[in-house]
């Protein structure tokens, strides 16, 4: 079946630090990749999304490549701010265009210091 | 727009209960989700709706049933409510996207407690 692995939290740097978190995957077909953020006491909320090799989501100031040739959706951000404080979940949707859900990673718990 | 509401936000029942929780969406979206969020575990999906009047099972359905009467509602019952089932609930929607893929909006979550 389809998973998701990624890098395990807390992860804590300090503001202005350059972001990575790891997210690889394995699916049957052809999945689009997504990755929501999750504030403190709220929804899950879409970050961004890629749905095929080679693209490149971006949204405020975050960053993520799908690379079908190593299983990878890296989420980068070049200078964090205390306001990233979150829990980060990657996730893919097989091809085929089901409406079955999504399947998540379990999360990274990112703490930015002032 | 208000976007995906659940009702209520926050619950305890003593094993054995019985509860619904409501899911609310006025995006007119066809798809309809309901996960569970356990530590350390992500998102696990319980069951879903493809429209009105139509259920499926998802990964972790034991336990729960569901209803969707109408578009906008999907609600999600414990009949008979076990200290497993303690856990925070999301519902979401979402609508067929060009290429297949499908973006979710979730709702805020319901925070259960089952002693």
């Amino acid at each position: 079946g389809d998973s998701v692995t990624q890098m395990e939290g807390p992860v804590t740097l300090s503001e202005e630090a350059f972001l990575t978190i790891n997210c690889t995957y394995t699916a049957t077909g052809y999945p689009s990749l997504f990755w929501y953020v999750q504030y403190p006491g709220e929804g899950l909320q879409l970050l961004l999304k890629a749905t095929k090799a080679d693209d490149k989501g971006s949204n405020k100031g975050f960053e993520a490549t799908y690379r079908k040739e190593t299983t990878s959706f890296h989420l980068e951000k070049g200078s964090v701010q205390v306001s990233d404080s979150a829990v980060y979940f990657c996730a893919l949707k097989d091809s085929g265009g089901g409406a079955d859900g999504l399947t998540f990673g379990k999360g990274t718990h990112l703490i930015i210091q002032p | 727009n208000a976007g995906v509401t659940q009702t209520p936000k926050f619950r305890v029942l003593k094993t054995g209960q019985s509860m619904t929780l409501l899911c609310a969406q006025d995006m007119n979206h066809e798809y309809m989700y309901w996960y569970r969020q356990d530590p350390g575990m992500g998102l696990r999906l319980i069951h879903y709706s493809v429209g009105e009047g139509t259920t499926a099972k998802g990964e972790v359905p034991d336990g729960y049933n569901v209803s969707r009467l109408k578009k906008q509602n999907f609600l999600l019952g414990l009949e008979s409510a076990a200290p497993s089932q303690t856990s925070v609930y999301f519902c979401a929607s979402s609508i067929q996207g060009a290429g297949g893929f499908q973006t979710q909006y979730f709702g805020p979550g319901t925070r259960l407690l089952v002693l």
